[in-house]
């Protein structure tokens, strides 16, 4: 079963600041980040490994709370550029093979 | 560097006839590649795993006789598609790492597949 996001959606206006939330059933190795754009591959935004890892690159940053198979996604003052669809990708393996969650659209508009 | 293309990036196909996509690492040997399919507005969906030199790894529900991955070399995995059927039309991905301890996933552009 894949991993549940939330919200599904969300709009925002430059600037303001978003959570995204990324749920599993079952327990992750690691968290993996992604961000697509439409008609296009995923970019790689980061990865956060067991034990509590939190880590931020710009205004992008994210957690990993093992225990409760739960990672976060923290966008800060955001750009028009961070609109795209977000996805996380747990490993529950240990191998790297990613599940992927059902996605988040995060629109920002002027 | 770390750079995944795939070719080719469309291809419109009647049905019946089989289709393959090809994924490389330009720029580093990859020892596993990963194969998805996305359907419009849905998630990535992990269709095998190909280690190179060894059998692919089919996710469940997918079937290996339809969907034949090659994994020949450290920079080329190949998906055919074989007997394509309209249901089979969907965009589908290649991933690639490079070396055991390093556990990022670098995508291709994907290959958008049309069957008629």
């Amino acid at each position: 079963q894949q991993p549940v996001q939330s919200p599904q959606a969300v709009i925002l206006r430059e600037g303001e600041d978003a959570v995204i939330n990324c749920s599993s059933s079952k327990a992750l190795y690691s968290v993996h980040w992604y961000r697509q754009k439409h008609g296009e591959a995923p970019v790689f935004l980061m990865i956060l490994l067991k034990g509590g890892e939190q880590k931020g690159h710009d205004k992008i940053s994210a957690s990993f709370n093992e225990k409760k198979q739960q990672s976060s996604l923290y966008l800060t003052a955001s750009q028009l550029s961070y609109s795209g669809t977000y996805f996380c990708g747990g490993d529950t393996g240990g191998g790297n093979k990613l599940t992927f969650g059902t996605g988040t659209q995060l629109k920002v508009e002027l | 560097g770390a750079v995944v293309s795939q070719h080719p990036s469309w291809v419109i196909c009647k049905s019946g006839t089989s289709v393959k996509i090809e994924c490389r690492s330009l720029d580093f040997q990859a020892t596993t590649m990963f194969w998805y399919r996305q359907f419009p507005k849905q998630s990535l969906m992990l269709m095998a795993t190909s280690n190179e030199g060894s059998k692919a790894t089919y996710e469940q529900g997918v079937e290996k006789d339809k969907f034949l991955i090659n994994h020949a070399s450290l920079t080329l995995s190949t998906l055919t598609v074989t007997s394509a059927h309209p249901e089979d039309s969907s965009f589908y991905i290649c991933s690639a790492r490079f070396a055991e301890g390093f556990n990022e996933q670098f995508f291709g552009p994907g290959t958008r597949l049309t069957v008629l």
